[in-house]
């Protein structure tokens, strides 16, 4: 079945460089998400990687995606405190129209 | 850019009450969803659209009913609210081609006391 697992914390000094992992059990994913949440908010998606790439850059973030051993992490370099934030993966399926797993989240915090 | 309108950032209700929650976007989308969230359980799906009148249930879908009676909304209905259904609840749409991701909400945080 599907199914997307995350660690529920993760604390990092300002300036570093944060990697949140995700593993999930489905193969047959075709989009993998990361999407942002800050405090009493909506989710804000950050960015995606189809099943096909190893790596994408955004800026600030790096994908990765090791589909052997279907993990996924998003990394943060320079990581600031507006970078405080829930974080949650998301796989997509081909022929589920659109339905996303998520993760459990991510809560990352940034110390000065 | 995308816009999603979720009526109320909090709502508080009594046990049994009949609950609508509604939303809205703008940008013409297909898919709608109604997630719920609470901590260390993600985001979990109750009900997905993928047109007007049509309704497809998720993983969670006892307790709650939705209605689509126009494209551009949503609505998610407790139908005899419970203290179990407190909890942040997250609309989202969508476009049905593959690389499109879903847009959210801002989320109504329901208490049911």
């Amino acid at each position: 079945g599907e199914d997307v697992e995350q660690s529920l914390f993760l604390s990092v000094r300002e300036g570093d460089s944060s990697v949140i992992n995700c593993t999930y059990t489905d193969s047959s994913s075709t989009y993998l998400y990361w999407y942002k949440q800050e405090p009493g908010a909506g989710l804000q998606l950050l960015t995606y990687i189809f099943s096909n790439m190893d790596m994408k850059q955004d800026q600030r973030l790096t994908v990765l995606l090791n589909k052997k051993d279907k993990h996924l992490s998003l990394r943060i370099a320079d990581t600031q405190t507006g970078d405080s934030a829930i974080y949650f993966c998301a796989e997509s399926f081909y022929n589920q129209g659109g339905k996303l797993i998520f993760g459990q989240g991510t809560e990352l915090s940034v110390k000065p | 850019d995308v816009k999603v309108t979720q009526s109320s950032r909090y709502l508080v209700k009594r046990t049994g009450e009949k609950v609508f929650l509604e939303c809205v976007q703008d940008m013409d989308h297909e898919n709608m969803f109604w997630y719920r969230q609470d901590p260390g359980l993600g985001l979990r799906l109750i009900y997905f659209s993928y047109d007007v009148k049509m309704k497809e249930k998720g993983d969670i879908p006892e307790g709650y009913s939705v209605s689509r009676e126009k494209k551009e909304r949503f609505s998610l209905i407790l139908e005899s609210a419970s203290t179990n259904q407190t909890s942040m609840y997250l609309c989202a749409s969508s476009v049905p081609r593959r690389n499109q991701p879903q847009h959210f909400g801002d989320g109504t945080r329901l208490s049911i006391l």
